[in-house]
């Protein structure tokens, strides 16, 4: 979508290394969000920010850490790739409750 | 805890006609419902978005309606054409100011 990047669109890596997935938005949104899509579990949060270094965590965030340095910037890292997390990963956007949210195309992340 | 799904979960119906898809949820106590397509591999793209104080929004060929009182939304596609055939979901954002999904329905239209 437009105003919203996800980087990269794909990546193989190997179990047990650390991987970082980028979110960058150009709709200076307050809320950005990670979600990952897997076969039978539909999306699921990971993290979300509600501004630049205020983070909390979703109902899948064990694994995974995040950081929000800028408004336009938001990183997903794996610290410890592991099989479990081989999913495509989605960033999206939001200006509030009332909004509705916008979403990246997404990372398809293979871990081996 | 708010729950939503979806009804059908697949539908397959001819090129032309029109469609109603179907989404509920448990909890009327939502700021406001969201209308998505998901094309094969691809990303979510936004349809439609039903303010809680709304009772429909219309896009083109999309009409969704909003009965907060029953939990329930429909998504009406006019006319349909085979490039609407894709995975429709529909997500509500609920009174801790989560997004909740549901499963999504698979549209398939036969040319």
């Amino acid at each position: 979508d437009a105003g919203i990047t996800q980087s990269p669109r794909h990546k193989v890596t190997e179990t047990g290394t650390p991987v970082t997935l980028r979110c960058h938005q150009t709709e200076n949104h307050r809320y950005m969000y990670w979600y990952r899509q897997d076969p039978g579990h539909g999306l699921r949060l990971i993290h979300y920010s509600y501004g630049v270094k205020d983070t909390d965590k979703g109902e899948v965030s064990d694994g995974y850490s995040v950081s929000r340095s800028k408004t336009e910037d938001f990183l997903l890292t794996l610290e410890s790739a592991t099989s479990s997390q081989t999913s495509v990963y989605f960033c999206a956007i939001s200006t509030g409750s009332d909004a509705g949210y916008t979403f990246g195309s997404g990372t398809r992340l293979t871990v081996v | 805890k708010q729950e939503v799904t979806q009804i059908p979960a697949a539908l397959s119906v001819p090129e032309g006609e029109n469609l109603v898809l179907n989404c509920s949820f448990t909890d009327s106590a939502i700021y406001n419902l969201q209308w998505f397509r998901q094309d094969p591999g691809k990303g979510l793209t936004s349809l439609l978005l039903i303010q809680s104080s709304q009772r429909e929004q219309t896009s083109g060929r999309l009409n969704a309606s909003l009965d907060k009182s029953s939990g329930r939304s429909t998504l009406y596609i006019a006319a349909s054409q085979p490039g609407d055939s894709a995975t429709y979901l529909c997500a509500v954002v609920n009174s801790n100011y989560q997004l909740i999904w549901g499963a999504g329905t698979k549209l398939i239209i036969k040319p």
